[in-house]
Parts: structure tokens; C-alpha cells; sequence
């Protein structure tokens, strides 16, 4: 039974360019959230994809959008990007939509030079 | 804004040693999880805690929810080498339409 995977694990802009993160849920997974994590600090919540649609969203600019697939599986994008969007970005899939356990893959370590 | 409080931030312990962390907010929450976090991983589920007063156990690990569901405590006993790491809370707001909200976690390092 696969776990959350996300690509790549580690990668490297520079400020003002534009990433791409993937992520494939855990098997029978329908919900997919995506997290920041900074150096030394909990993972701060971007936003959640149910049904292929934005469902909530944290306190996060309109440069992070994201995108959920008909298989469930999800890209986070950040455009025009910043030193301070160096972080661990996780992605957590759930199911039954409302849980609120979610299992997290192993995160892609973003550094913007 | 719905704050978690996690304490201490560190902790450096002997192996065998007991020790307790704490995860803390003024905010009444409907569920809170508590999650442990190795260096280059995710975070990996380790409870879920939903009734006031509930206590689970994992083995050398008990967890308890507080009363009034603002707060919770994770007691190890004997710690091992293993235990090393970050130690997240997270809170699932009673208003579902907000935002699970995590604790800055307590770093864990257990002497051998």
C-alpha cells in the first residue's frame, strides 16, 4: 500500500521564477492539503483540495495556487518566488474528507537563492 | 487567531529517563492529534485525541486530552534513543470551515 509521495524531494530557483510541487495521495485517498514548513517552525497550513476543488485555504498570497487531478493527486505552484517561500513544503492526503488524520509524504525541500 | 502552545521547545534527556511535553491554546478544539517528525521526513501520525479527559496509550507513550479540550500532554516513559525528534500537536478547530493549526513542535533528543 503506497504511502504519499511527492517530487521531487529537493529543488533549487531562483527568486522571482516559478515551481511546480507534485504530490500522489496514499492509496483510496480522496483529499489532499498542502503545508509550509520553515526551518525550525510547525508546518503552517496553504490549502486543502476536495473534488478537485479549492475547499479551504490559510494565509497564503494568490502567488501559491494549486491544482487537484481526477486521479486525486495534486501540484502545488508558486510563482514569482520570494527568499522567504524557502521552506519544506508537505503535502497530507485524508480520507473520509472531513477526517481530520492526515498522512503526510516526506515533503521537497524548496530553497530560493 | 487560534494559537498552539507547545512546551519546552527542547528537550535533552538521558536514555530511561521519563518527561512530559505539553501542547496548550485558549481555544476549545473539536479533535488534536499529535504527530512526530524526523529530520527530512513528514510528519507521521501518532493519536488522535477527541473527548474531554481521554487518555490513550501506545506503548511507552500516554496522551491525554484536557478537560475542557484546549490542551494536551504526552508523557514517555523510559525513553529510548528512538523517541528522538519533533513533537507536533495539531488542532482541528470546532468550526469545521477553519483551518487545522499546528504548534511549533518540542524538539526531542534523548542521550544515550
Amino acid at each position: 500500500d503506497a504511502g504519499v509521495t511527492q517530487s521531487p524531494t529537493h529543488l533549487i530557483k531562483t527568486r522571482g521564477q516559478q515551481v511546480t510541487l507534485r504530490c500522489s495521495p496514499k492509496s483510496g485517498h480522496d483529499t489532499v492539503s498542502w503545508y509550509q514548513q520553515a526551518l525550525g517552525q510547525g508546518p503552517q497550513f496553504i490549502f486543502q483540495y476536495y473534488e478537485e476543488e479549492e475547499r479551504q485555504r490559510g494565509n497564503f498570497p494568490d502567488r501559491f495556487s494549486g491544482h487537484q487531478f481526477p486521479n486525486y493527486s495534486s501540484e502545488l505552484n508558486v510563482n514569482a518566488l520570494l527568499l522567504g517561500d524557502s521552506a519544506l513544503y508537505l503535502c497530507a492526503s485524508s480520507f473520509p474528507s472531513d477526517s481530520y488524520e492526515q498522512y503526510f509524504g516526506p515533503g521537497t525541500r524548496l530553497t530560493v537563492t | 487567531t487560534q494559537l498552539l502552545e507547545q512546551s519546552p521547545q527542547f528537550l535533552s534527556i538521558q536514555e530511561g529517563e521519563n518527561l512530559t511535553v505539553y501542547c496548550n491554546s485558549s481555544s476549545v478544539f473539536s479533535s488534536l492529534q499529535w504527530y512526530r517528525q524526523e529530520p527530512g521526513e513528514g510528519p507521521v501520525l501518532l493519536v488522535t485525541v477527541v473527548t474531554g479527559g481521554e487518555v490513550k496509550k501506545l506503548k511507552r507513550l500516554t496522551f491525554q486530552f484536557g478537560d475542557a479540550r484546549k490542551d494536551s500532554s504526552l508523557h514517555i516513559t523510559a525513553a529510548q534513543t528512538g523517541d528522538t525528534g519533533l513533537y507536533l500537536c495539531a488542532a482541528t478547530p470546532l468550526n469545521r470551515d477553519d483551518k487545522i493549526i499546528f504548534g511549533k513542535g518540542t524538539r526531542l533528543h534523548i542521550l544515550p
